[in-house]
C-alpha cells in the first residue's frame, strides 16, 4: 500500500515563476493537509481539504498561494510568482477523516527560490 | 491561542543515556496531543498520542504523559540508540488540524 507521494521531491525557481507541488494520498484517504517547513522553524498549518472541497484554509497566505484536491488526480499546492521567502519544504499530509488525529505525511516537496 | 512550546536542541546524547525533551501547550479546551519524529529525508510519522489528561502514550519505548494542572507532554526514552536521531515535533489538535511546535533535533553518539 503506497504512502503519501509528493512530487516533486526537489523544485528549483526563479523569482516571478510558478510553483506546483503534487499530492497524492494514501488509498482510501479522502482528507489532504499541507503543511509549510521554513528553516530553523516548526511546521505550519496552510491548507486543510476534502475532495472538491477547501475546508480550512486559515493558514494559507491571502496572495499568489492557492491549493485544490480535485474529484480525480492529486492535490495540487500552486504558488504564483514566488518569493525568496517562499523557499520551504512542503509536507503534504493526508487520513482517512478526522477521528484519530493521526497524519500520514509524504517525503515533502522542498522549493528553492533563486 | 493554541501553540505548543518545545525545548530549544540539538540535544545530543550518548548511547543508552536517559531522554527527556519537553513540550508545553496552550489551548482552549483539553485537545488531543501527539508527539511525531522525522527521520533525515523522510516525512513525519506518528510515534505516540494520548487523548485526555493524565494518559499515557507509549511506544517504540518512548512515552509521554498529559499532564492538565501542567499543560505539558514531555517526551521519555530510558536508554536512547543511535537510530533514535531525528527531530522530534509536539502537536495538539486544535479545529480538526494539527498544531506543531518548532521541533527539537536528537542527536545519539555511539
Amino acid at each position: 500500500n503506497a504512502g503519501v507521494m509528493q512530487n516533486p521531491r526537489h523544485l528549483v525557481r526563479r523569482r516571478g515563476q510558478e510553483a506546483r507541488l503534487r499530492c497524492s494520498p494514501m488509498k482510501g484517504h479522502s482528507h489532504v493537509y499541507w503543511y509549510r517547513q521554513l528553516p530553523e522553524e516548526g511546521l505550519k498549518f496552510m491548507v486543510y481539504l476534502q475532495k472538491e472541497n477547501i475546508i480550512d484554509e486559515s493558514g494559507m497566505p491571502k496572495e499568489r498561494f492557492s491549493a485544490e484536491f480535485p474529484k480525480e488526480g492529486p492535490s495540487i499546492l500552486r504558488i504564483q510568482q514566488v518569493v525568496r521567502g517562499d523557499s520551504a519544504a512542503y509536507f503534504c499530509a493526508s487520513s482517512p477523516g478526522w477521528n484519530t488525529g493521526e497524519l500520514f505525511f509524504g517525503e515533502g516537496s522542498r522549493l528553492t527560490v533563486l | 491561542g493554541n501553540s505548543v512550546t518545545q525545548m530549544e536542541g540539538p540535544v545530543t546524547l550518548s548511547e543508552e543515556a536517559f531522554l527527556t525533551i519537553n513540550c508545553t501547550y496552550t489551548a482552549t479546551g483539553y485537545p488531543s496531543l501527539f508527539w511525531y519524529v522525522q527521520y533525515p529525508g523522510e516525512g513525519l510519522q506518528l510515534l505516540l498520542k494520548a487523548t485526555k489528561a493524565d494518559d499515557k502514550g507509549s511506544n517504540k519505548g518512548f512515552e509521554a504523559t498529559y499532564r492538565k494542572e501542567t499543560t505539558s507532554f514531555h517526551l521519555e526514552k530510558g536508554s536512547v540508540q543511535v537510530s533514535d536521531s531525528a527531530v522530534y515535533f509536539c502537536a495538539l489538535e486544535y479545529g480538526n488540524k494539527l498544531v506543531f511546535g518548532a521541533g527539537t533535533i536528537l542527536r545519539v553518539k555511539s
